[in-house]
């Protein structure tokens, strides 16, 4: 079945320690995304990539990093420049077209608390 | 930058009523409108998306509506079922030509539950 794994489900953080959230589409599509989503609060972006080896920082980049080596991986690392890293990462793709928005699908995410 | 705002945030409908959710926008340049279903623990589901140049769209329960005069969207659900209950997210974005970015700016969230 095409889809967007994300993992692992459940990620545990220690204070200095960088931690990388992995993400891998097999719907070959263009476009991938980072969000972060905390306790009643919409959907944040933090990355996205059009296109394999070019990213652009989204609202929320700073204290994140990613890479985008091959078309079907994003990964996320959350440094320790990231004060409050405790939140529901979440991933999505989407075709990309010039001047048309395509629908994004997102992963189940991963959830990353502080130890 | 685009805000959208999104009413109410929980909602409680019996079974087989009707639920609305309202979202408003602020740029008038937003295009294109999904809504989004999010079940306990799990991602956001795409469930309708409506574009700038269409007033409704309708599938099976579901539909969404824009006013583009008055920057607000709303998504109905019909006959409503215990497997509605869920978070739903509204969300907007400019798609403009040149940026490239097609960011979506989501609503924060309604939490909406089904009494059978």
């Amino acid at each position: 079945d095409g889809g967007i794994t994300q993992s692992p489900k459940y990620l545990f953080r220690k204070e200095g320690q960088n931690v990388t959230l992995s993400c891998e589409q097999n719907l070959n599509h263009d476009a991938m995304y980072w969000y972060r989503q905390d306790p009643g609060q919409g959907l944040r972006l933090i990355y996205y990539s059009q296109i394999v080896n070019d990213f652009q920082k989204g609202d929320i980049a700073e204290g994140y990093s990613v890479s985008r080596e091959k078309k079907e991986s994003f990964p996320l690392t959350v440094t320790s420049a990231q004060k409050n890293p405790t939140a529901f990462y979440l991933c999505a793709s989407s075709m990309w077209q010039t001047y048309s928005n395509q629908p994004q699908h997102f992963g189940d995410g991963t959830r990353l608390s502080i130890l | 930058g685009e805000n959208v705002e999104q009413h109410p945030s929980t909602l409680s409908v019996q079974e087989g009523d009707s639920a609305v959710i309202k979202c408003t926008y602020s740029d008038s340049a937003s295009n294109y409108f999904p809504w989004y279903k999010q079940e306990l623990g799990k991602g956001p589901q795409l469930i309708i998306d409506i574009r700038s140049n269409v007033g409704e769209k309708k599938d099976q329960r579901i539909a969404v509506t824009l006013n583009k005069t008055a920057k607000h969207f709303s998504l109905h659900i019909t006959e409503t079922q215990p497997e509605d209950s869920a978070v739903y997210f509204c969300a907007a974005s400019i798609g403009d030509s040149g940026a490239g970015s097609y960011q979506l700016t989501f609503g924060k969230g309604t939490k909406l539950s089904v009494i059978p």
